[in-house]
């Protein structure tokens, strides 16, 4: 099966801790992409990746870190020093300039 | 910055019912634009994706249209039914950095 997962679905941490968000995908694609998602508003872009070993900061890339050591995998911490880090987060996968793909979302909430 | 916004928020219908949904958008230099579904908790659905210089995509009951020009795209559904239900989202593809940019939806309910 083709797709991207996300993993966990759910995840609880006490503020402070910095928390590792998993994205995979085996579609081939050479973008990666994270976004969150706040209730009532659109998605908003973290960080994202073209190729392996390279990534970009989005519009909302503080607080944040990403890595890209293989074509598969782009993993998300949220740091401490992410202020509001209770929110829906999204992994996006495409061929460069192609449609993106999602994978299922984790729901961080930190107490 | 790009600018999207979608209206209405939301919107409720009776089953077979057609639905038009508006987006809107501020920066008419777009590569693409995308119409996603997203059910309550759940990912993103891609529905249908109209290149810059396309005038609208068609997907069975599903139908978008583009005007670029005027910074418009409307996505049609035929004869609503209750698994319609759900969020719709559109997205512009800037043609600069081809960066997606997000509406905020707009939730439909579909009433059996």
């Amino acid at each position: 099966d083709g797709g991207i997962t996300q993993s966990p679905k759910y995840l609880f941490r006490k503020e402070g801790q910095n928390v590792t968000l998993s994205c995979e995908q085996n579609l081939n694609h050479d973008a990666m992409y994270w976004y969150r998602q706040d209730p009532g508003q659109g998605l908003r872009l973290i960080y994202y990746s073209q190729i392996v070993n390279d990534f970009q900061k989005g519009d909302i890339a503080e607080g944040y870190s990403v890595s890209r050591e293989k074509k598969e995998s782009f993993p998300l911490t949220v740091t401490s020093a992410q202020k509001n880090p209770t929110a829906f987060y999204l992994c996006a996968s495409s061929q460069v300039r192609d449609e993106q793909y999602f994978g299922p979302g984790t729901r961080l909430t930190v107490t | 910055k790009q600018e999207v916004t979608q209206i209405p928020a939301a919107l409720s219908v009776p089953e077979g019912e057609n639905l038009v949904l508006n987006c809107s958008f501020t920066d008419s230099a777009i590569y693409n634009l995308q119409w996603f579904r997203q059910d309550p908790g759940k990912g993103l659905t891609s529905l249908l994706l109209i290149q810059s210089s396309q005038r609208e995509q068609t997907s069975g009951r599903l139908n978008a249209s583009l005007d670029k020009s005027s910074g418009r795209s409307t996505l049609y559904i035929a004869a609503s039914q209750p698994g319609d239900s759900a969020t719709y989202l559109c997205a512009v593809c800037g043609s600069n950095d081809y960066k997606l940019s997000f509406g905020a939806g707009t939730t439909v309910t579909v009433r059996a």
